[in-house]
């Protein structure tokens, strides 16, 4: 079965330019989460979208960071005016929310993104 | 002070070696303790899931948690080079929360 995917894998631009990140999430999962992974750090949080309802967007770091789900599915994360803190890994994660207890949730291959 | 501090490593052991894999936290409300393997340029992927304190065994791996010491760990036994990866921890809070935070992981080489 298909899992998490993420596109493009990988993706150098120029500080200034604007990025769109793409998630596709496992079929019926009705949450989705975008992550950001620096060099040496943990996994911090970005959005969070849980079918119809408002996300949860407490983790964007700046109003550069916007992310959108169109129904229901499908994902994009746009960062505009890059600068060269935004290189990271960038992971999104879907999960099946039946019972918020025992969630969990899977993870794409992640857009590793160099802004130079 | 993070709400979660995880040794970075690198923790280097031979083959068949038991490995322990810890993680502190600050955060008394967190409930859900989990343990992520990631492999190089792959995302994560959910090893072990347990709540409150105790052990959950799972083949060669086993959770361990201690709420009254604010501490949990990950064992794995007859280590293979197979287990060479990044482990991250993640706990959050009570059933309604979904919110994980993330350790900054430890990179774990098993040496044939």
């Amino acid at each position: 079965g298909a899992g998490v995917s993420q596109s493009p894998s990988n993706k150098v631009t120029e500080k200034g330019k604007d990025v769109e990140l793409r998630c596709d999430p496992i079929s019926g999962h009705t949450a989705l989460y975008w992550y950001r992974q620096s060099l040496g750090q943990g996994l911090e949080f970005l959005i969070y979208f849980q079918g119809n309802s408002a996300p949860d967007k407490s983790g964007l770091p700046s109003d550069r960071f916007s992310a959108e789900r169109t129904g229901g599915s499908v994902s994009t994360l746009t960062i505009q005016r890059t600068q060269q803190e935004d290189s990271a890994v960038y992971l999104c994660a879907s999960s099946d929310v039946l019972d918020g207890s025992k969630e969990t949730q899977y993870f794409g291959p992640g857009t590793r993104l160099l802004v130079l | 002070q993070k709400e979660v501090e995880q040794d970075p490593g690198p923790l280097s052991v031979p083959e068949g070696a038991i490995v322990s894999l810890n993680c502190t936290y600050s955060n008394s409300a967190f409930q859900y303790f989990m343990w992520y393997r990631q492999y190089s340029r792959k995302g994560p992927e959910l090893l072990m899931y347990t709540y409150s304190s105790g052990n959950k065994e799972d083949g060669r791996f086993t959770a361990q948690v201690d709420k009254s010491s604010k501490y949990i760990s990950l064992f794995i036994r007859d280590s293979q080079p197979s287990d060479s990866a990044t482990y991250l921890c993640a706990m959050k809070a009570g059933a309604g929360s979904y919110q994980l935070t993330f350790g900054k992981g430890t990179k774990l080489s098993v040496i044939p």
